[in-house]
């Protein structure tokens, strides 16, 4: 079936580590997203990417940094640089957005 | 700016309807839609409408948008025990910005 790989669900990081989140899709779709969710809070847009080897920032990309080298794959890398790490880190991605997003299960990160 | 808003918490009694309400601020809003997001895991698209429309039904769910007030709704007939999650309202446009805007998301409850 095809759909969209999030791992690891969950993940804990020392403070002033680099930890990379895995986003693979099968559903040979252009475009994908990431973004944050925090409780009581919608979704917050962190990059996109609307082809191969290009990217964009959205709307709070600091702390954070991405890399689209093959369609399938959109991994997300928090760095030390994002002060507020902890939060649930959702992959997306989409044919055409009149269609809506087909999104992974997700990622819980924690910062000990 | 754009923003969309809906209320926080909806608790209902199996078998009733459930309302959930969204309004949104952007006019020029193309593609809107519904998802739902059950504890721990990712969002799943439940249904979209183009803004074009007034009305789409589909089993259950009927969504309703009102363009003058910019305003959608979403009902779920006999809501379910299962039905109990965290519904996100969400619009896009074809022109201008790329982003998705996200609700902030309606909680969900239904008593036995």
């Amino acid at each position: 079936d095809g759909g969209i790989t999030q791992s690891p669900k969950y993940l804990f990081r020392k403070e002033g580590q680099n930890v990379t989140l895995s986003c693979e899709q099968n559903l040979n779709h252009d475009a994908m997203y990431w973004y944050r969710q925090d409780p009581g809070q919608g979704l917050r847009l962190i990059y996109y990417s609307q082809i191969v080897n290009d990217f964009q920032k959205g709307d709070i990309a600091e702390g954070y940094s991405v890399s689209r080298e093959k369609k399938e794959s959109f991994p997300l890398t928090v760095t030390s640089a994002q002060k507020n790490p902890t939060a649930f880190y959702l992959c997306a991605s989409s044919e055409h957005r009149k269609y809506g997003y087909t999104f992974g299960s997700g990622t819980r990160l924690t910062v000990v | 700016g754009e923003d969309v808003e809906q209320s926080l918490f909806l608790s209902v009694r199996e078998g009733d309807s459930s309302v959930i309400n969204c309004t949104y601020t952007d006019s020029s809003s193309t593609y809107l839609y519904w998802y739902k997001q059950e504890p721990g895991a990712g969002l799943q698209l439940l249904t979209y409408i183009f803004s074009n429309m007034d009305m789409k039904q589909d089993q259950r769910l009927t969504v309703l948008l009102n363009k003058k007030d910019k305003h959608l709704s979403l009902r779920i007939a006999d809501t379910q025990t299962g039905d109990s999650a965290i519904y996100f309202c969400a619009e896009s446009k074809d022109t201008g910005g790329f982003k998705t805007i996200f609700g902030a998301g309606t909680r969900l409850f239904v008593k036995a």
